[in-house]
């Protein structure tokens, strides 16, 4: 029971070059969710996915894409990654009046 | 729309002491409410949620809350503080319904415990 994995934990990106985040959960939820945390600005949603092959903004999606192929996995892309979107990256899911499940983070820096 | 406010970015208690994160929230609609705590380099943990039946909820770690929509606030407490309680917490609210569950979170509070 891994709950919510992601790859990689950890990443330095130089500016301009592109990385996708993978988020795998294996509790067969709907609801799948990015979100970045930043020091005093608490979680904000980037996007999210109500199903398999569904996703939609949340409060922060510019620069990012994600796309939903496969029930389990959420991946989160940056085309060109800039220094202002360097942070930490959480990944979580859940099911229909249910709580959220979070991954355990990437920490992603851009130089 | 609806957000959330913690007052207070940094706590700190002795240990055996009350803890208490204060936790407003705005919302349109009966709100779902939530905290969360992380610990360093982990992912968040959910403690406690409020879905509109009792209006005080027990958590994990003997933590509680209590939600008063007069007041519109959804209060954090621990009667006696344990050096493992120090990590941060965020609150969180969320409509339910046609908004899929998204949270919306606090700023977060760093809850530090002294010996």
């Amino acid at each position: 029971n891994a709950g919510v994995t992601q790859t990689p934990k950890f990443r330095v990106l130089k500016t301009g070059q592109s990385m996708t985040l993978l988020c795998a959960q294996d509790m067969n939820h709907e609801y799948m969710y990015w979100y970045r945390q930043d020091p005093g600005m608490g979680l904000r949603l980037i996007h999210y996915s109500v199903g398999e092959g569904t996703t939609a903004k949340g409060e922060v999606p510019d620069g990012y894409n994600v796309s939903r192929l496969k029930k389990q996995n959420f991946l989160l892309g940056l085309e060109s990654a800039a220094p202002s979107q360097t942070s930490v990256y959480f990944c979580a899911s859940r099911r229909e009046f249910d709580g959220y499940t979070f991954g355990s983070g990437t920490r992603l820096t851009v130089v | 729309a609806q957000s959330v406010t913690q007052l207070g970015s940094h706590v700190s208690v002795s240990e055996g002491a009350l803890v208490l994160l204060r936790c407003n929230y705005s919302s349109s609609v009966p709100p779902y409410l939530f905290w969360y705590v992380q610990y360093p380099n982990q992912g968040l943990q959910l403690l406690l949620k409020y879905t509109s039946a009792a209006t005080l909820v027990k958590g994990i770690n003997g933590f509680e809350a209590e939600f008063k929509k007069s007041e519109t606030s959804f209060h954090l407490t621990k009667p006696s503080a344990h050096m493992s309680d120090a990590a941060e917490y965020f609150c969180a609210v969320s409509r339910g319904g046609t908004s899929y569950g998204k949270l919306t979170f606090g700023q977060g509070t760093i809850l530090t415990v002294h010996p």
